[in-house]
């Protein structure tokens, strides 16, 4: 069983319209997170949740909005989307109780493409 | 600030020799988590270790190794026989224990190095 899916894989789409990402984990973390790869590797964390509530926020523009409906699954759902919002968006899950820094699982990445 | 700097951009092998891709990470805290993940051309990130700063012992897995040095602030990662399965991009990343809020971990990447290994 995959620990942590994303769909849809590739997502290609014009500018200007809205699109979603859908992300689940059934390792049963508390914690889910979205992070931005973009064309030169690099990776930025974009949001991060534990048990639906949004801890993290990065400088992201407000077309982005990620909605928990429960701790297993994190959405991200994007507005007016621009050519700049090409990228692959990854999906990742880590434990959040106790102290410590854990390790987070990544999902195998949505690649959006904005034409 | 935190930051990590993987200043191997590429590097190329060829198999079975031995390869050390370096990683050297900027922090205030001193409590802190140094982790590297491996990027397959097929576009995954797979987690390979965790360190946390009070652990400076080195590790080995197999054909890997990591070396921890807090003196220089580097966690390089060493594969050695080098195989043509370990191609794939490399990063290190660095969690501090004063970003964690309420649970979630802000992890700040290295740019990365593509390592090539050539048959």
């Amino acid at each position: 069983d995959t620990a942590v899916s994303q769909t849809p894989k590739y997502l290609v789409t014009q500018m200007g319209n809205d699109k979603s990402i859908k992300c689940e984990q059934n390792l049963g973390h508390d914690t889910m997170y979205w992070y931005k790869q973009d064309s030169k590797k690099f990776l930025k964390i974009m949001f991060s949740y534990n048990n639906k509530e949004l801890i993290i926020n990065e400088t992201v523009p407000n077309r982005f909005s990620p909605k928990s409906p429960d701790k297993a699954h994190l959405n991200l759902h994007i507005n007016s989307l621009e050519l700049g919002d090409s990228a692959v968006y990854f999906c990742a899950s880590s434990q959040g109780r106790g102290t410590g820094s854990y390790e987070q699982y990544f999902g195998p990445g949505t690649r959006l493409t904005v034409t | 600030a935190q930051k990590v700097t993987q200043a191997q951009t590429e590097i190329s092998v060829v198999e079975k020799e031995d390869v050390t891709l370096d990683c050297v990470y900027e922090t205030r805290d001193t409590t802190y988590y140094l982790f590297w993940y491996k990027q397959p051309p097929s576009g995954e990130l797979v987690f390979l270790i965790r360190r946390n700063s009070f652990d400076e012992q080195n590790e080995i897995s197999g054909r890997y190794s990591w070396n921890f040095q807090k003196s220089t602030s580097s966690f390089n990662f060493t594969i050695t026989a080098s195989q043509v399965v370990d191609s794939a991009v490399y990063f290190c990343a660095l969690s501090e224990a004063q970003r964690r809020v309420q649970g979630a971990q802000k992890l700040v990447f290295g740019q990365g190095t593509r390592l090539t290994i050539n048959p």
